[in-house]
């Protein structure tokens, strides 16, 4: 079975540009989670989502949003990109809301200039 | 804000030789996770340790979790080249899959 899933690999943009990341969920899993890793430091909850609906966020300003899709794949999308958004971006998934385990995707390394 | 601390940041080792990390939270959990990653790569999970659990052993991976210390360490025996990479710990608080995640132990293990 392919495991989580995640494009694009790498992205560049410019500050003040518009971004948008995808997941896919391995297959089964209904809980998609995103979290920010800024390089030397370790993932931060960004949101999660289950059965399409937002059940968690975390302390990200509201240029940061998310959606998920009737087969369970998810979307990240930034606003207004900083140059500190630079960071790889994961996801990850897990198959209901209260799982102690999930499975995460390569990430995706964005830099922002 | 980042929940866990891991000590050491790094930690350079030979080949055979045991690697331990250890990890500190600040808030009461519902379970502790480590997790691997290598070359800024995606995070592998290695192992889970629950708050009514002690110690949890996979394989070279033994792990322990002291609650009443607010503390969890992750020691590797035997470690191998293949070994070499961040290792992470994650706490969960909310019995909602909302990790937190440390910044990290970058273990190096040279031939």
């Amino acid at each position: 079975d392919a495991g989580v899933t995640q494009s694009p690999t790498h992205l560049i943009k410019t500050r003040g540009q518009h971004v948008t990341l995808r997941c896919s969920p391995i297959s089964g899993h209904k809980s998609v989670s995103w979290y920010q890793q800024v390089l030397g430091q370790g993932p931060q909850f960004i949101f999660q989502y289950y059965e399409k609906e937002e059940r968690g966020r975390g302390n990200f300003p509201d240029r940061f949003s998310a959606r998920q899709f009737p087969n369970y794949s998810s979307e990240l999308n930034v606003n207004a990109l900083l140059l500190g958004d630079s960071a790889l971006y994961l996801c990850a998934s897990s198959w209901g809301l209260a799982e102690e385990t999930q499975y995460f995707g390569p990430g995706t390394r964005l830099l922002v200039l | 804000s980042q929940q866990g601390e891991e000590d050491p940041q790094a930690l350079s080792i030979q080949e055979g030789e045991n690697a331990t990390m250890n990890c500190s939270y600040k808030t009461s959990i519902n379970n502790l996770q480590w997790y691997r990653q290598n070359s800024g790569r995606g995070l592998v999970h290695l192992i889970l340790i629950r708050s009514n659990e002690r110690e949890k052993h996979s394989g070279r991976l033994r792990v322990t979790l002291d609650t009443s210390k607010k503390s969890s360490s992750l020691l590797i025996t035997a470690s191998r080249a293949a070994d070499t990479a961040s290792y992470f710990c994650a706490t969960d608080a909310t019995s909602w899959g909302k990790f937190q995640f440390g910044a990290g132990t970058q273990v190096v293990v040279t031939p």
